[in-house]
């Protein structure tokens, strides 16, 4: 069946560093992987998109990478502040009409 | 900056009872979708809704659940008779094309059931 794993485990890290978040399928060939944003008891929202093309899609500070061949994807945060701590989820199209999440992971950022 | 929006914000019932929870998805997209995200767990696909018809469904999304779209700007999702199990947080999404658009969701719905 088709998995998404993301870093169950929260990630600390401190103000102004670099956050990295990974997203491993299996049993897929997405033709595209999302990212999006949560935070408590409100929805997602949409960061980046990357196509299975692309190796790397970047907005502000945010950067992604996509490998097919790895079945990977890494979300990068640069220069990280407080108000980017949330739980960031990962998403493969099922079908063409839905997206199957990862769990997410959690990423705390201290000053 | 336009965004979908849903009603209620949290919603209490009796198992056994029917509920509607409402969305207003954004004025131009084509595509609505009803997730799910139970309380610690991951955003489930319930649904997808295009051309006013199901375009997918989940396992999950069995006969006690429907959705419509009664008018030109609502999005509903009825569960007719809850369940204990019903009880999570229910977003609605739309996008302009299909998912291989941006999914834009609305805040959610927190129903409880008990």
């Amino acid at each position: 069946s088709q998995k998404i794993e993301q870093n169950s485990e929260a990630l600390n890290i401190q103000e102004g560093k670099t956050a990295t978040l990974t997203c491993n399928y299996t049993n897929y060939s997405p033709a595209y992987l999302q990212w999006y944003r949560q935070d408590p008891g409100r929805g997602p929202v949409f960061l980046l998109l990357i196509r299975e093309n692309e190796k790397e899609k970047r907005k502000e500070r945010l950067k992604v990478t996509f490998d097919t061949t790895l079945k990977q994807s890494l979300f990068h945060i640069t220069a990280s502040q407080p108000a980017d701590s949330a739980t960031y989820l990962c998403a493969l199209d099922l079908s063409g009409y839905a997206l199957n999440f990862g769990k997410g992971t959690s990423l705390l950022v201290t000053p | 900056e336009p965004e979908v929006t849903q009603t209620p914000s949290h919603q209490v019932t009796q198992m056994g009872q029917e509920v509607i929870l409402r969305c207003v998805p954004i004025s131009n997209h084509l595509y609505f979708y009803w997730y799910r995200q139970i309380l610690g767990q991951k955003v489930e696909f319930l649904v997808s809704f295009y051309n006013n018809e199901i375009s997918e469904k989940s396992e999950i999304f069995d006969d006690q659940f429907s959705v419509e779209r009664p008018d030109g700007s609502n999005f509903t999702l009825k569960i007719r008779s809850t369940k204990l199990e019903d009880s999570a947080m229910y977003f609605c999404a739309s996008s302009l094309y299909i998912s291989t658009d941006t999914q834009y969701f609305g805040p959610g719905t927190r129903l409880t059931v008990l």
